[in-house]
Formats: structure tokens, sequence, C-alpha cells
């Protein structure tokens, strides 16, 4: 069955470096890939996409990037802030369905 | 309203009683999207529609749960003959076109459904 799995410990890290988080899966041949950020209590929010046929793709301080061959997409977070403390998402799309399977969640904590 | 609406945010039954959890869509948003999650968990794809027809219900864990959306607007999620497995947060996601694009989601504040 489809598998997706982030890292599972919490990350954490000295405010201005860069976080970088793991989404590893298995069994699945995503169209796309999401990035989405949740605080707690709250519904997920998106931060970016990336498809099937794209290696990297940058928004502000964040880069998310996508092998389908090692079946693995980084998600950078730099110059991080406080802030930026959250649980962040991995989520995968195929192209005959709009339903998203979701990791577990890897959650961060910069600290000042 | 400016974003995904849920109601009730808050949901404590029994076992073996019936619930209906509601969600409100951005306006003009044609796709909407149920997923469930339980603690420590990311959310669990549940059923999603495309207007008022059921896209992909291939989330769905029994026929116990049902959900409707008869007009593309407003939808709900209905569980009968609840038991203590089903407690989780109820998430809520709606986005603009169609879904398989992979246009992001946006997702309400979800109900926390505890059943005793």
């Amino acid at each position: 069955s489809q598998k997706i799995e982030q890292n599972s410990e919490a990350l954490n890290i000295q405010e201005g470096k860069t976080a970088t988080l793991t989404c590893n899966y298995t069994n699945y041949s995503p169209a796309y890939l999401q990035w989405y950020r949740q605080d707690p209590g709250r519904g997920p929010v998106f931060l970016l996409l990336i498809r099937e046929n794209e290696k990297e793709k940058r928004k502000e301080r964040l880069k998310v990037t996508f092998d389908t061959t090692l079946k693995q997409s980084l998600f950078h977070i730099t110059a991080s802030q406080p802030a930026d403390s959250a649980t962040y998402l991995c989520a995968l799309g195929g192209s005959n369905t709009g339903k998203l399977i979701f990791g577990q969640g890897t959650t961060l904590q910069v600290k000042p | 309203g400016a974003g995904v609406s849920q109601t009730p945010s808050n949901k404590v039954t029994e076992k073996g009683k019936y619930v209906e959890l509601r969600c409100d869509p951005i306006s003009g948003h044609t796709a909407l999207y149920w997923y469930r999650q339980s603690l420590g968990q990311g959310p669990e794809f549940l059923i999603y529609f495309q207007g008022t027809g059921a896209a992909d219900d291939s989330g769905l864990p029994n026929d116990r749960f049902f959900a409707v959306r008869p007009e593309g607007s407003v939808s709900t999620l209905k569980i009968q003959r609840t038991e203590r497995g089903d407690s989780a947060v109820y998430l809520c996601a709606s986005s603009f076109g169609r879904g398989l694009l992979g246009n992001e989601q946006f997702f309400g504040p979800g109900t926390r459904l505890t059943v005793l």
C-alpha cells in the first residue's frame, strides 16, 4: 500500500539556520507533491506545490526539491525564525483524483 | 465568508449516536474535501466532491460514514452509530477549479469529535 514517511522526531534548530525536512514515499507515483504548515488547533495551510516534472521550486525563504527516482522531497526553510515553528506536512496527489495523501508531519522548533 | 468554516467546532457524543458535521467552503470553490486527523498523524482522506457529486469516496472507512453536497456548496458529513474509534478532528477543505490539477486546498479549522 502507499506509504509516506516524514521525520518522525521533532526537529530543533537555532534561529538563522536552515531547516531541512524530508518526505519519502513508496508504492506511489504522484503527479505532484504539496507542502503544508499546520499550527496547533488549526487546519493545514498550503505552502508550495511541485509537479513530477519539476526538480525544484522556491518561494521566498522556502525551497522544495522533488526526486521521483529516489521517491523523496526535501523542504528547506532558510534563515529560520521562531515564527516558523510549526508542524509541516507533505502530501502527494495523483493525476486522476483530487485527494491528497498526507505524511504524518514533522514538528519544527526554531529557538531564538 | 473569507475562509472555510466548519460547525460545530467541538462535538461530544455517546457511542451509538448519530452526528452531522457541516462545512461551508469558500464561495466559488467547486471542489470540496473531507479528511480526518488523529493526534500526531497527518490528515487522512475521506471523500471529495466536484460540484454536487462525490468524485472519489475511496477513503470512507465503512458504510456508517456518508457525505452530501446537494447544491454544490455546503457539505454535511454524517456518521451513524458512532464508535469510540471515530474520535478525531474532521477537517474540510475546498479548492478552486477541478481537484485534479493539484490546486491548493484551503482548510477549515476542523470539528473535534469525541465519542464517549
